[in-house]
């Protein structure tokens, strides 16, 4: 069945160190994949997404890549802020229009 | 223009009882999704609804579980004599049209505990 895979968290960084959110997928056919935030007391937003293999989704300074070859889609950014402590849920769809299938979330900490 | 509200926040039942929850979908967003998330899992899909209609109860249990979203006034997910096994947390997106893969946006969830 299709499914995901992301890192447990928490992951805790200082500030101003480089970012790197694991997700791997299973799917059947050629799915979308998505990069949700929930930062507190707020509600999901999507981050990113990229909708074929090679495609890299990028915003506020996140970035990731579709990788077929390796079914990852893993998050990064260059130099993460505490305004960047959140949790981060991985997620792709196939087939539908509408029904997201998700990871289990990452929580981040960034310590100042 | 509000985004996805839900309500309440927090939410505290007995078993036995029933829970109540409520989602007011952004302006001009007449596509609800029901989503839930259980301790250490991802969301899983519940539910679609459109103004009046359920489009895809897929994700739904069978029983005890039921979902509205009539033509005036908020989505409602109904749970019947809650159990400790229905404490989780779930989320509520809507959409302009029948992708969440484009324009959805999602409200802050409601957290159910049973006591």
């Amino acid at each position: 069945g299709n499914s995901v895979t992301q890192m447990e968290g928490p992951v805790t960084l200082s500030e101003e160190a480089f970012l790197t959110i694991n997700c791997t997928y299973t799917a059947t056919g050629y799915p979308s994949l998505f990069w949700y935030v929930q930062y507190p007391g707020e509600g999901l937003q999507l981050l990113l997404k990229a909708t074929k293999a090679d495609d890299k989704g990028s915003n506020k300074g996140f970035e990731a890549t579709y990788r077929k070859e390796t079914t990852s889609f893993h998050l990064e950014k260059g130099s993460v802020q505490v305004s960047d402590s959140a949790v981060y849920f991985c997620a792709l769809m196939v087939d539908s229009n509408y029904q997201l299938i998700w990871g289990a979330g990452t929580k981040l900490i960034i310590k100042p | 223009n509000a985004g996805v509200m839900q309500n309440p926040r927090h939410l505290v039942r007995r078993r036995g009882q029933e829970a109540r929850l409520r989602c007011s979908p952004m302006k001009g967003h007449s596509h609800v999704y029901w989503y839930r998330q259980l301790p250490e899992e991802g969301l899983k899909f519940m539910v679609y609804l459109q103004k009046e209609n359920i489009i895809d109860e897929s994700g739904m249990p069978k029983e005890r579980f039921s979902a509205e979203f009539p033509k005036e006034g908020p989505s409602i997910l109904r749970i019947q004599q809650v159990v400790r096994g229905d404490s989780a947390a779930y989320f509520c997106a809507s959409s302009p049209d029948g992708r969440t893969d484009r324009r959805a946006f999602f409200g802050q969830g409601t957290r159910l505990t049973v006591v």
